[in-house]
């Protein structure tokens, strides 16, 4: 596609829900992206795919988060058991070989 | 580990003016820094980066950015600010120009006053 796709773009969650973000990378980006980001701060690392490989994810903050790239292209971060404080929008990025990062709109959380 | 600080979570301008975000690093390798715009409900779009080279880099829409190794600093300027500039500005870090994480400071709001 022409761009990052993530979907949905807004999520509302009872606590203790399971949520599944979907992030659509640009056709044969080999570098994937996952970032938090908090109202009113700037985007955290989550975790990091090249290709289906997960090389990095020291960001993800608890064991309930897990993220999966399963054929290097298409990702889904799922979120268990959600909490209030997973309330955040969720953005993903894709970077091919010299291309620098582009991002998606995000998905904003809700977790009421 | 790397670390971004911008100093000011808000700044406000006269349309016109002169804008200046501040960005200090932190890096124990070479830096490559980028400035990201953020509109609301919208993702991170680039305005500018440095890779290495020329240490005064140009961008999108007027921005443009000073590498200073010495200050490790990274302020964006714009000459004349636009009412369309208002947005919030990130500040990142990386140990690569793509393909490994950015860390981003916390953001600077940016008012633009008529």
């Amino acid at each position: 596609g022409a761009g990052v796709s993530q979907s949905p773009r807004y999520k509302v969650a009872k606590r203790g829900q399971d949520v599944a973000l979907r992030c659509d990378p640009i056709s044969g980006h080999v570098s994937l992206f996952w970032y938090q980001q908090a109202l009113g701060q700037g985007p955290e690392f989550l975790t990091y795919f090249q290709n289906e490989a997960q090389l990095d994810k020291s960001g993800l903050p608890s064991d309930r988060f897990f993220a999966e790239r399963p054929e290097g292209s298409v990702s889904t971060l799922k979120i268990q058991r959600t909490q209030q404080e997973d309330s955040a929008v969720y953005l993903c990025a894709s970077s091919g070989t010299n291309y620098g990062y582009t991002f998606g709109s995000g998905t904003r959380l809700t977790v009421v | 580990a790397q670390s971004v600080t911008q100093l000011g979570s808000h700044v406000s301008v006269s349309e016109g003016a002169l804008v200046l975000l501040r960005c200090n690093y932190s890096s124990s390798v070479p830096p490559y820094l980028f400035w990201y715009v953020q509109y609301p409900n919208q993702g991170l779009q680039l305005l500018l980066k440095y890779t290495t080279g020329a240490t005064l880099v140009k961008g999108i829409n007027g921005f443009e950015a000073e590498f200073k190794k010495s200050e490790t600093s990274f302020h964006l300027t714009k000459p004349s600010a636009h009412m369309s500039d208002a947005a919030e500005y990130f500040c990142a870090v990386s140990r690569m120009e793509y393909g490994n994480k950015l860390v981003f400071g916390a953001g600077t709001i940016l008012r633009v006053k008529s």
